[in-house]
């Protein structure tokens, strides 16, 4: 079984200012890590991702994340965010088997503010 | 590109109600999902498809059904709608023959569903 935990359900922040989502996992088997971006009536759209490899991964719109794997994170990181980051974040597990669903953390809300 | 496409894109149904909702994809992916999403929850798995004529239950599967005839669709269907399946339901898709595995998933835009 896996599960994500997504620690803060609200993270309030400056226009201009870093940010740190933090995304927590536990499985017990390899996985693959996802971050997706809804923004307001949208599906979700893919951020990044990390299948192997390099454990920094760089996504769209100037996001990364690290994977972590000692400490079973995978925390998405912003130097300097934009009005236009304000969205609702989700981290999420793949087991790599099987069905390949996603299981998904109950979403981080960024509020932008200016 | 049209990716993932739901539709209808809203609808309210009246408890007892049956209704299909519709989902089509053009990427040729062989894996496709059902998922729910609640006020303040991330999304829960309710069916998945691993290629046509092949489905299997997700996390909470309940009170809908599933099919996959062609590639390309997926529709779902609630038979008799409760008040507990108002929610807004996305479809994904994955995957193609060859890939290697846990490709990104695609979403559509989404089917918000009101039961009233």
């Amino acid at each position: 079984a896996q599960s994500v935990t997504q620690l803060d359900s609200q993270v309030p922040v400056f226009e201009e200012a870093p940010v740190e989502l933090r995304c927590n996992y536990s499985s017990s088997v390899s996985v693959y890590l996802f971050w997706y971006v809804q923004y307001p009536n949208q599906g979700l759209q893919l951020l990044l991702k990390y299948l192997s490899g390099s454990t920094l991964v760089k996504g769209i719109n100037g996001f990364e994340a690290e994977f972590n794997k000692s400490q079973t994170s995978f925390h998405l990181r912003k130097p300097s965010v934009h009005i236009s980051d304000t969205a609702e974040y989700f981290c999420a597990v793949s087991g790599g088997t099987g069905r390949r669903a996603l299981t998904f953390g109950s979403g981080t809300r960024l509020q932008v503010q200016p | 590109n049209a990716g993932v496409t739901q539709t209808p894109k809203f609808r309210i149904l009246k408890i007892g109600q049956s209704m299909t909702l519709q989902c089509t994809q053009d990427m040729n992916h062989n894996y496709m999902y059902w998922y729910r999403q609640d006020p303040g929850m991330g999304l829960k798995l309710i069916y998945y498809s691993v290629g046509a004529g092949i489905t299997d239950k997700g996390e909470v599967p309940n009170g809908y059904n599933v099919s996959r005839s062609t590639t390309e669709d997926f529709p779902l269907r609630l038979e008799l709608a409760a008040p507990s399946q108002t929610s807004v339901y996305f479809c994904a898709s994955s995957g193609r023959q060859g890939e290697v595995s846990n490709q990104p998933q695609h979403f559509g835009d989404g089917t918000r569903l009101s039961i009233l």
